[in-house]
């Protein structure tokens, strides 16, 4: 099945730096979501975008729906270590409404 | 309000086994979905609920899986006989409906097949 590209793979930064990733797709979404997933644990909502060129937020995060519909962006400021984790991208059409997701960008917190 | 619920947590089987997993979505949800997460990767979709009847299994491999929600509200997912390639997490979710509402996921059942 599909999968949308994420990039970078993965991240390790210091506590306190931003944090910018992005997910990419052949196809056009009407809605993007992001996730974020620790081990052990399912994936956890972040942030919801339904519009081409919305910018939303949601305390350190945000994210962008891109003006082609095929990307998204999620932006995280001050990274903390409880910021360590998987982060997913998912993408869902209007008609079918099948949630695809991405490859993960695996974000690692240094002190 | 009471999350996705799953069971079990973990599960270990010897190939050709059958295996059932369990999943209690949040209450009025009517979409359901069952996603297999091989490590390392995202989630993949193997089949989406709209109540009680089925709109997408495209990608549940028929001939070893099935999965029923009866009355539209509880959900099980079958594998038999199991196959190594089988080892994964196997994450319900559910949403309002199957639009453009969100999707809220269980913990997963971490499913290896030795």
């Amino acid at each position: 099945g599909q999968q949308l590209n994420q990039s970078p793979q993965s991240m390790f930064i210091q506590e306190g730096e931003d944090v910018s990733m992005n997910c990419t797709s052949s196809s056009i979404f009407n809605t993007w979501l992001w996730y974020k997933q620790d081990p052990g644990e399912g994936p956890v909502l972040l942030i919801a975008l339904y519009k081409a060129g919305e910018l939303t937020s949601n305390g350190r995060l945000t994210a962008q729906f891109g003006i082609t519909r095929k990307d998204s962006f999620l932006n995280i400021s001050a990274s903390i270590p409880s910021d360590v984790g998987i982060y997913f991208c998912a993408g869902k059409s209007g008609t079918a409404s099948k949630l695809t997701f991405g490859t993960g960008t695996r974000l690692q917190v240094t002190l | 309000e009471a999350g996705v619920a799953q069971s079990p947590r973990y599960k270990i089987i010897e190939k050709r086994q059958s295996v059932a997993f369990w999943c209690n979505p949040i209450s009025g949800h009517a979409t359901l979905y069952w996603y297999q997460q091989i490590l390392g990767q995202g989630p993949k979709l193997l089949i989406q609920f709209q109540n009680n009847g089925v709109v997408d299994d495209s990608q549940l491999p028929k001939d070893r899986f099935s999965a029923e929600r009866l009355k539209g509200v509880d959900s099980t997912l079958k594998i038999q006989p199991a196959k190594l390639e089988d080892s994964a997490v196997y994450l319900c979710a559910s949403s309002l409906d199957g639009g453009y509402t969100e999707a809220f996921f269980g913990q997963g059942t971490r499913l290896t097949v030795v």
